[in-house]
């Protein structure tokens, strides 16, 4: 069965705290994994990742795969307030362009 | 550009009626769109591949007849929730993508509905 496993759940830190976000994943075929920012309403694009090892950076923000052992970290570094949000990974299922999503991480970051 | 328009943002409804949701592409064609479920504080729950000119494919555990899903036109896909009920109060959200992933996906707003 495919999965998606993101950890922690939930995580509070200090502004300025630095935060690694994790995915772990098993589905057949993968072809990408994509980090979504999501606060009130809907996700909002982070990042599309479908290389091991190549860093995808905005801002304070990064990402990597490692394919090899099947997962995915999402780093925020000085955090802010406004970065409390959920962050949530999806995976795509085998090539179809569905995708499947995983818990998320519920980010909140203290003034 | 790649954005998606969502509507209603909210509707509320009485048990037993239906209750439609449009999802559109408002810069891009799109052929196939995605629709999602969220409960509250959980993830988003794939309920259906809506592809354009042709059936949706649903996902195990989503009743087909009681989410009609259309997608009519490039750019144009709606959900119909038919015969509501309490149970089906939820959050649902479309995407879609410009260039079949290639970009990532655009969500819409979403619809929060509630059946009372």
């Amino acid at each position: 069965e495919d999965k998606v496993v993101q950890s922690p759940l939930s995580l509070v830190v200090h502004e300025g705290d630095t935060v690694t976000l994790n995915c772990s994943y098993e589905v057949t075929n993968f072809r990408s994994l994509l980090w979504y920012k999501q606060e009130k309403k809907a996700p909002t694009f982070l990042f599309m990742l479908t290389s091991s090892g190549i860093e995808k950076k905005s801002g304070r923000l990064s990402s990597i795969l490692d394919k090899k052992e099947l997962f995915s970290i999402l780093n925020i570094t000085a955090t802010q307030t406004g970065d409390s949000a959920v962050y949530l990974c999806a995976v795509e299922v085998g090539g179809t362009y569905k995708y499947i999503f995983g818990t998320g991480t519920r980010l909140k970051v203290l003034a | 550009g790649a954005v998606v328009s969502q509507h209603p943002s909210w509707v509320i409804c009485k048990s037993g009626t239906s209750v439609k949701i449009e999802c559109r592409s408002l810069d891009f064609q799109a052929t196939t769109m995605f629709w999602y479920r969220q409960f509250p504080k959980q993830s988003l729950m794939l309920m259906a591949t809506s592809n354009e000119g042709s059936k949706a494919t649903y996902e195990q555990g989503v009743e087909k007849d009681k989410f009609l899903i259309n997608h009519a036109s490039l750019t144009l896909s709606t959900l119909t929730v038919t015969s509501a009920h309490p149970e089906d109060s939820s959050f649902y959200i479309c995407s879609a993508s410009r260039d079949a992933g290639g970009y990532g996906y655009t969500f819409g707003s979403g619809t929060r509905l509630t059946v009372v």
